[in-house]
């Protein structure tokens, strides 16, 4: 399963509301996590199951959609929030990730 | 808390084999149903799911990289390891692992990664 995700970066300003897409290859329900990724670290989950936080992830994220087309929204971006998002589907193996989008400051 | 901790050499030759561990921590790796899997990503570019080994010992991996890769796991040593041979440059990357939330897809725990470079 292909994921899509769009835009591949963008730039934004601190307290701006930011929204990135993911659209997958077939349906695959709600299957869908994102993921935040700092330079030189590892991914943190963020959202599971399209629209599901994870434990400690502010609430400022997140989560919408089903079936091919997902969004994970950022409702007032905060300094630490600039990184680079993936989305990942858990419909069938072999897992999936998008290929990411970079937010950057503005 | 579960820790995971990957290790091996950061340098590997073309034609060789990639040989790493990942060391858990805070967890028995043979306890609970958790399925312990191996990511990569190359240099600026995402991420890639190479394979998993569930705490009973079957492995599962990707089509595209199943023909070299071998995930095993050392219960003595809470431990589990990826072997990936006949390496090329193209296996150039971070290599992360990685344990899911016990649903077998999602990844709650991540090492840190290690970098491994195929070059003579």
């Amino acid at each position: 399963i292909q994921l899509t995700q769009s835009p591949s970066s963008l730039s934004a300003s601190v307290g701006d509301r930011v929204t990135i897409t993911c659209r997958a290859s077939q349906g695959i329900s709600s299957y869908l996590a994102w993921y935040q990724q700092k330079p030189g670290k590892a991914p943190k989950l963020l959202i599971y199951t399209a629209s599901t936080l994870h434990s400690g992830v502010p609430s400022r994220f997140s989560g919408s959609g089903s079936g091919t087309d997902f969004t994970l929204t950022i409702s007032s971006l905060d300094p630490e929030d600039f990184a680079t998002y993936y989305c990942q589907q858990l419909n069938s193996y072999p897992l999936t990730f998008g290929g990411g989008t970079r937010v950057e400051i503005k | 808390q579960v820790q995971l901790q990957e290790s091996g050499p950061g340098l590997v030759k073309p034609s060789q084999t990639l040989s790493l561990t990942c060391t858990v921590s805070g967890g028995s790796i043979s306890s609970g149903g958790y399925y312990w899997s191996w990511i990569r990503q190359h240099p600026g570019k995402g991420l890639e799911w190479i394979g998993y080994i569930y705490f009973s010992g079957i492995a599962y991996y990707s089509p595209s990289l199943k023909s070299r890769v071998t995930i095993s796991i050392d219960r003595s040593k809470n431990q589990f390891s990826l072997s990936l041979s006949s390496v090329t440059a193209a296996d150039t990357a971070v290599y992360f692992c990685a344990r899911d939330d016990s649903s077998g897809y999602v990844f709650p725990y991540w090492g840190q990664g290690t970098l491994v470079t195929v070059s003579s």
